[in-house]
């Protein structure tokens, strides 16, 4: 079975200055995908990023970065430029590439508190 | 274009009561996932629907739960007789596509049905 860990429960970061969020995972597949998920307060749920695991090119998107160590099963997200609406919960989640459907496994999250 | 709609946004409740969730997916969306996540825990993933047929309902905890997707648009999820331990934010996703992802079917969440079993 996958599981996703993230070791910081909450951190916090000066506006426009930059935070990096920390998760590692365990499996035994090769072929799989890796998200972000961030929550904002009383908000859904947004992707932010995805990782396809044979892709050794870092995902970007905008200020969101990923640092993927494949061999490492590591993880982190990049956030630079902080804004304070980078305010919210962060999961980090799991996906194995199958032709059907199969769920995400999700990390416990990181709190995310972007300081004025 | 609406989103992904739950209801209620907060319910509280006795131990021993009934409660019932409801999620609007997108309009179109075929596929609908119920996770759940407990105060401090992981979010768990409980079942997937593709239209009104249960694809997977490996992460439904016990028969105190249960869910329906009549017609393949919205979908409820039931707790009967909620214990202590139901208490937890309970989230809807829906996608498009067999795999989810951004481009191929990206997992969209609805805010949460926060559940408290006192």
């Amino acid at each position: 079975a996958q599981t996703v860990t993230q070791s910081q429960p909450e951190m916090s970061v000066q506006e426009a200055e930059t935070v990096t969020l920390s998760c590692t995972y365990d499996t035994s597949e090769n072929n799989y995908y890796l998200f972000w998920y961030k929550q904002p307060p009383s908000r859904q749920m947004i992707l932010v990023i995805r990782q396809e695991a044979y892709k050794q090119q870092n995902a970007t998107e905008n200020r969101f970065s990923v640092n993927f160590q494949k061999a490492a099963k590591s993880f982190s997200l990049k956030i630079s430029d902080s804004q304070l609406g980078d305010t919210a919960m962060y999961f980090c989640a799991f996906m194995k590439l199958y032709s059907g459907n199969t769920p995400l496994v999700f990390g416990k999250g990181t709190r995310l508190s972007v300081i004025a | 274009e609406a989103g992904v709609t739950q209801f209620p946004s907060h319910s509280v409740i006795e131990k021993g009561q009934t409660v019932t969730l409801r999620c609007d997916p997108i309009s179109g969306h075929d596929n609908l996932y119920w996770y759940r996540r407990v105060m401090g825990k992981e979010i768990k993933f409980l079942l997937h629907f593709v239209k009104e047929s249960k694809q997977d309902e490996s992460g439904m905890p016990n028969n105190r739960f249960l869910a329906e997707r009549t017609g393949g648009t919205y979908s409820t999820l039931k707790v009967q007789p909620a214990e202590l331990e139901d208490s937890g934010v309970y989230f809807c996703a829906s996608s498009q596509h067999k795999l989810a992802g951004v481009g191929t079917g990206e997992l969209f969440f609805g805010e949460g049905s926060r559940l408290t079993v006192l």
